[in-house]
């Protein structure tokens, strides 16, 4: 398998809302509930921000909001902030011993 | 407080070898899945490798295969990546991360390693 597909930017003013795709295949996003998203920072570890496909761990934002369609995945991000402009990944189990995880091509952010 | 703190990057010429560690803390370490992921400059985000829980299974991408080798020594809640016959594509941030069941849910700072004559 190959990356998954994510835009390269999205971009929206403080306040709107923004979603990311991600997509993959069957034998990954649209065949496992298993997807992640993470928000990167410049010169920082990645941070988990959605988890199995729409689960948010404790601390993390209800402006942040994930789906899953066939083979495509979704971030949403509500009442876009300042502080929300950074890289985004998306990650998808796979049952593939040489590749148990694969991640997306990533978005850069920009809050307007 | 879960921690993961990378260590031992560095600059090695093409054909070196390097060993990266991770010391983990604030969980059971000898409970979970942990793996390596690598970032390019200014790249995406790559698995590299994982060994489950007891170090008994390892597994590797097939572009480091053969080179690397992950283990782990739990009496010291620590992970290791040893890294030989490094190239020059192998330059990259390597994080350790923690798998819980079938999600990354941590991740190191990070550590470079520059594979450059």
């Amino acid at each position: 398998q190959s990356a998954l597909t994510q835009p390269a930017s999205v971009s929206g003013s403080p306040g709107q809302s923004i979603t990311i795709s991600c997509t993959g295949t069957s034998s990954d996003v649209g065949g496992y509930n298993y997807v992640s998203w993470y928000q990167q920072h410049p010169g920082k570890g990645p941070k988990l921000m959605i988890y199995d496909v729409s689960n948010r761990p404790s601390g993390v934002s209800d402006r942040f909001t994930g789906s899953k369609s066939g083979n495509t995945a979704s971030l949403t991000i509500s009442r876009l902030q300042a502080e929300d402009e950074a890289d985004y990944y998306c990650n998808s189990y796979t049952p593939s011993i040489t590749l148990p995880f694969v991640f997306g091509t990533g978005t850069r952010v920009t809050v307007l | 407080e879960v921690q993961l703190v990378e260590s031992g990057g560095g600059l090695v010429q093409p054909g070196g070898s390097l060993r990266l560690s991770c010391a983990a803390s604030g969980f059971t370490f000898s409970t979970y899945f942990m793996h390596w992921v690598r970032q390019a400059p200014g790249k995406g985000l790559v698995w590299v490798s994982r060994i489950n829980s007891d170090g008994s299974k390892t597994n590797y991408a097939d572009s480091v295969m053969g080179r690397f080798t992950i283990s782990r020594d739990s009496a010291k809640n620590t992970l290791y990546l040893q890294m030989n016959s490094l190239r020059v594509e192998d330059t990259a941030v390597y994080y350790c991360v923690r798998d819980n069941n079938f999600k990354i849910d941590y991740w190191g700072q990070g550590t470079l390693v520059t594979v450059s004559s």
